[in-house]
C-alpha cells in the first residue's frame, strides 16, 4: 500500500513556476499518480494524471522519475487563483481490491 | 459544476444516530467513490463501487456501509455515530475501468456532517 507525503505548505508569487513534490515510496506496479486541487469547502478538482515519465496538459506538467517513488506537479506562471491545497493520489482503481491513498496535501499561497 | 450531486449539503445529528448520504454520479459514469475528509485525518478513501458491485475498500469502519443502486446512484450509511465521525464526506464518480488507467474522478460538493 502506497504511503504518500507532501510538503505542508509552499509560498510563491504571481508569475512564478511552482513545483510540488509527492513522495510515494511504496507505489505498486499498477498504481497511477493523480493530482487534485481543492479550494475551501469544495470537492477536489482533477489537474493531471500519469504513470511514468512526463505528462503535460493545458494547466500543468507532471514529472515521474524512472523509479516512480516520487512525482512532481509543476504549475507554470501561477496566479492568485492558484492559491489552494494540492493533493496527490496514488492507486490503481481497476484491478482487485486496491486502496486509493491521498497525500497529506500541500497548501500553496500565491501572493501578488 | 462537476456534474456529481450530493445530498444533503449539511447534516447535524446526535451521537448514536444513523444517517444516509446520497450521491448521484455524472451521467455515463459507472464508478462511484466515497471519501471522508477531516482536519486530523485528511482525505481518506472509504469505498468504491463499479456498476453496482463493490470494487475497492479503504479505511471504512464496520459501522459504515454503502451501496450502488441499478440507476447508479449511491448511498453511504453511517450508524452508531460518534463525535469523531464529524467530517466532510465526498462522493466522486468516474467512467470506471477494469484495469490500468483509472481515469479522472469528478468530485461532488460534499456533505458536511456534524455529530453532537
Amino acid at each position: 500500500l502506497a504511503k504518500t507525503t507532501q510538503p505542508i505548505s509552499m509560498d510563491s508569487y504571481e508569475g512564478q513556476e511552482v513545483n510540488i513534490t509527492c513522495s510515494h515510496n511504496n507505489i505498486a506496479t499498477n498504481d497511477y499518480i493523480t493530482w487534485y486541487q481543492q479550494f475551501p469547502s469544495q470537492g477536489p478538482r482533477f489537474i493531471i494524471q500519469g504513470y511514468k515519465t512526463k505528462v503535460t496538459n493545458e494547466v500543468a506538467s507532471l514529472f515521474i522519475p524512472a523509479d516512480r517513488k516520487s512525482s512532481t506537479l509543476s504549475l507554470p506562471r501561477v496566479s492568485l487563483s492558484d492559491t489552494a491545497v494540492y493533493y496527490c493520489l496514488v492507486g490503481d482503481m481497476g484491478t482487485g481490491f486496491q486502496k486509493l491513498v491521498f497525500g497529506t496535501g500541500t497548501r500553496l499561497l500565491v501572493s501578488p | 459544476d462537476s456534474g456529481v450531486t450530493q445530498t444533503p449539503k449539511h447534516l447535524i445529528t446526535a451521537t448514536g444516530q444513523r444517517v444516509t448520504l446520497r450521491c448521484s454520479p455524472r451521467s455515463g459514469d459507472l464508478s462511484v467513490y466515497w471519501y471522508q475528509q477531516s482536519l486530523d485525518q485528511g482525505l481518506q478513501f472509504l469505498i468504491q463501487y463499479y456498476n453496482g458491485e463493490e470494487r475497492a475498500k479503504g479505511n471504512i469502519l464496520e459501522r459504515f456501509s454503502a451501496q450502488q443502486f441499478p440507476d447508479l446512484h449511491s448511498e453511504l450509511n453511517l450508524s452508531s455515530l460518534e463525535l469523531g465521525d464529524s467530517a466532510l464526506y465526498f462522493c466522486a464518480s468516474s467512467v470506471g475501468h477494469r484495469g490500468g488507467n483509472p481515469g479522472t474522478q469528478y468530485f461532488g460538493p460534499g456533505t458536511r456532517l456534524l455529530v453532537l
